[in-house]
């Protein structure tokens, strides 16, 4: 399957700083990537969806203002949690869909292998 | 009610039992479905896509039932490492050109432990 990575792996980080986590697809191109959040015992929240050359489209309740997202390239999303509070500790995967457009498209998605974020 | 709902578990089954997983979802005009694993602190894997037909894959089999909104995932003859987090997934909006926006809903993921 398709390759995503994601950069760091694990941060802690004290209370009021920023934090920038990396998304690249290493072998395929990604118009279209994924920025989820996980805390301990629950589902994947989808926060915002980003596409390669536009602003990125936020989910129900989620600050754009404060989880900057930039799509630069096709191959690599950015994720900065500015002013990172305790509570926005949790496990922060990207994922990057791969597939075929049209009515009867099908697409997959592939998870970079998360970021753990602890703020202090 | 959730868009996605699973039971939680967890199973807890023997090594070689067979273990179904289910699945229901609200919205009817899905298009995609899935079923991933995830193990603990580590990202989610595809493990399949669900097809109308239904499909099976060594000792995976995936069931869709349209009408009553229903996936299924059966796992024969357990392994150990079976043991995981599995998520039902869902792509809730159908679109004529899906070069715009698909977004996938995650079910709470049913745990199963395998056991010697």
């Amino acid at each position: 399957g398709a390759v995503v990575s994601q950069h760091p792996s694990r941060v802690i980080c004290k209370s009021g700083t920023s934090v920038k986590i990396e998304c690249r697809s290493l072998d395929f191109q990604a118009t279209t990537m994924f920025w989820y959040r996980q805390f301990p015992k629950q589902s994947l929240m989808l926060m915002a969806t980003s596409n390669e050359g536009s602003k990125a489209t936020y989910e129900q309740g989620v600050e754009k203002d404060k989880f900057l997202i930039n799509h630069a390239s096709l191959t690599l999303s950015t994720l900065t949690v500015t002013s990172a509070h305790p509570e926005d500790s949790s496990f922060y995967i990207c994922s990057a869909r791969v597939g075929t457009s049209g009515v009867l498209g099908s697409y997959e998605q592939y998870f970079g292998p998360g970021t753990r974020l602890t703020v202090t | 009610r959730k868009e996605v709902e699973q039971d939680p578990g967890p199973f807890n089954v023997p090594e070689g039992a067979t273990v179904a997983f289910n699945c229901t979802y609200s919205n009817s005009a899905s298009q995609s479905f899935f079923w991933y694993r995830q193990d603990c602190r580590k990202e989610p894997k595809l493990l399949m896509s669900v097809y109308s037909s239904g499909n099976e894959d060594g000792r995976f089999t995936a069931q869709l039932n349209r009408a009553s909104q229903y996936i299924s995932l059966l796992i024969r003859d357990s392994k150990l490492s079976d043991s995981a987090t599995y998520l039902c997934v869902v792509n809730p909006i159908a679109h004529m050109f899906s070069g715009g926006y698909n977004k996938l809903i995650f079910g709470a993921g049913t745990r199963l432990a395998v056991h010697p």
